[in-house]
């Protein structure tokens, strides 16, 4: 079946390393999205990827990164710099770039700063 | 910006119970409206969308009409089901003159639905 596939699905972190989420799409879609989950603030766009090598800063970028070397993956690295790493993070998928689409998201992956 | 707000939750109905969700939306234009929901230990997943004025979007029993006097997208159902227990997130996102869409979806802060027996 085809879907959206994170992981890992739950992940521990101490202070000062940095942590790679994985995001793999077997949709054959263009676009990929990582959002951010806390408690009471719906989800803040991160990055973005409208087609490989190229992606952009979305709301809350600082302290992550994420790369689009292949259509179907776009990691995420939460990096020490992230201030307040602790979340519920989402990717997403989005096919083809005209009209408004369907975001298809992953089960999510959550991150815990001990 | 651009922003939503849903109506504070959570919310706790009994089953067969008619469900309302306020979302009101500020954006600079006509966005596309929609409605996700997440059910528990899971991703989003769409529920219905509106892409312009008086359109009603519907699936699962489940209705909410694109209000641009208002600037509104409210969720109702007529009769909840304890599977419908839930968190729910309004959204909106914004076609460009050419008709293509970038996806980047702005979303409320939630509700969570809680359907008992």
């Amino acid at each position: 079946d085809g879907g959206i596939t994170q992981s890992p699905k739950y992940l521990f972190r101490k202070e000062g390393q940095n942590v790679t989420l994985s995001c793999e799409q077997n949709l054959n879609h263009d676009a990929m999205y990582w959002y951010r989950q806390d408690p009471g603030q719906g989800l803040r766009l991160i990055y973005y990827s409208q087609i490989v090598n190229d992606f952009q800063k979305g709301d809350i970028a600082e302290g992550y990164s994420v790369s689009r070397e292949k259509k179907e993956s776009f990691p995420l690295t939460v990096t020490s710099a992230q201030k307040n790493p602790t979340a519920f993070y989402l990717c997403a998928s989005r096919k083809g770039r005209r009209n408004t689409g369907e975001l298809f998201f992953g089960e999510g992956s959550r991150l815990t700063v001990l | 910006g651009d922003s939503v707000t849903q109506m504070e939750g959570p919310v706790t109905l009994s089953e067969e119970a008619f469900l309302t969700i306020n979302c009101t939306y500020t954006a600079t234009g006509y966005p596309s409206l929609f409605w996700y929901v997440q059910y528990p230990g899971e991703g989003l997943q769409l529920l219905l969308k509106a892409t312009k004025a008086d359109d009603k979007g519907s699936n699962k029993g489940f209705e909410a009409t694109y209000r641009k006097e208002t600037t509104s997208f409210h969720l109702e159902k007529g009769s909840v089901q304890v599977s419908d227990s839930a968190v729910y997130f309004c959204a909106l996102s914004f076609t460009n003159a050419g008709g293509t869409s970038y996806g980047k979806l702005t979303f409320g802060q939630g509700t969570i639905l809680t359907v008992h027996p």
